[in-house]
């Protein structure tokens, strides 16, 4: 089936310091991509998504473009704050396996630490 | 507005009883699944269903059940819970997966 690899953490940083969190994919077909965000004692919340490729999603100063050449939808936001610690999963529409219809499949997810 | 809620927040159960996590959509999204999550293990799908009377397991689905008689409730189903269960359970729902999921604020459960 269709899977995602998602960048390990914890990641730590420094508030204003910028941020990427690493996701590539394999799929079958035309997925869309997306990022969710799950702050503490919460559930996961869509933080953005990409429908087809060289499409950039975006939403509260965080990017993320489907590349389909090399299979990666990786996060970036330029200046992190404290309010931005939380763990970050990375989904694709995929196929779970031969014949079935298309679920979200996620990623490990990436806790993010920022320090003041 | 059209919300997603999950009811309790908390349980705390004995090994063995049945137990019911309920989860409640005014989406009106056909699309329903509910997932385990674990430290080490991220997200699990335990079941789902695509619309009423239609159910389907998921990659953790033993010891677990869930019916389907309308499109707003999913309630899902520990037949006798076990030590194993003891997690923070998350139900979604979806118009498509196209467009992503909405998913619950979480039930702690805790299986003593």
């Amino acid at each position: 089936g269709d899977s995602v690899t998602q960048m390990e953490g914890p990641v730590t940083l420094s508030e204003e310091a910028f941020l990427t969190i690493n996701c590539t994919y394999t799929a079958t077909g035309y997925p869309s991509l997306f990022w969710y965000v799950q702050y503490p004692g919460e559930g996961l919340q869509l933080l953005l998504k990409a429908t087809k490729a060289d499409d950039k999603g975006s939403n509260k100063g965080f990017e993320a473009t489907y590349r389909k050449e090399t299979t990666s939808f990786h996060l970036e936001k330029g200046s992190v704050q404290v309010s931005d610690s939380a763990v970050y999963f990375c989904a694709l529409s995929g196929l779970v396996s031969s014949g079935s219809a298309r679920q979200l499949t996620f990623g490990s997810g990436t806790q993010l630490t920022v320090l003041p | 507005d059209a919300e997603i809620t999950q009811s309790p927040r908390h349980k705390i159960t004995e090994t063995g009883r049945q137990v019911t996590l309920a989860c409640h959509q005014t989406w009106n999204h056909n699309n329903m699944f509910w997932y385990r999550q674990d430290l080490g293990h991220g997200l699990r799908l335990i079941h789902y269903s695509y619309g009423v009377h239609d159910t389907n397991k998921g990659e953790v689905s033993d010891g677990y059940s869930v019916s389907r008689s309308n499109t707003e409730d999913l309630p899902l189903t520990l037949e006798s819970a076990a030590s194993s269960q003891t997690s923070v359970y998350f139900c979604a729902s979806s118009e498509s997966v196209y467009y992503g999921y909405t998913f619950g604020s979480g039930t702690r459960l805790t299986v003593v």
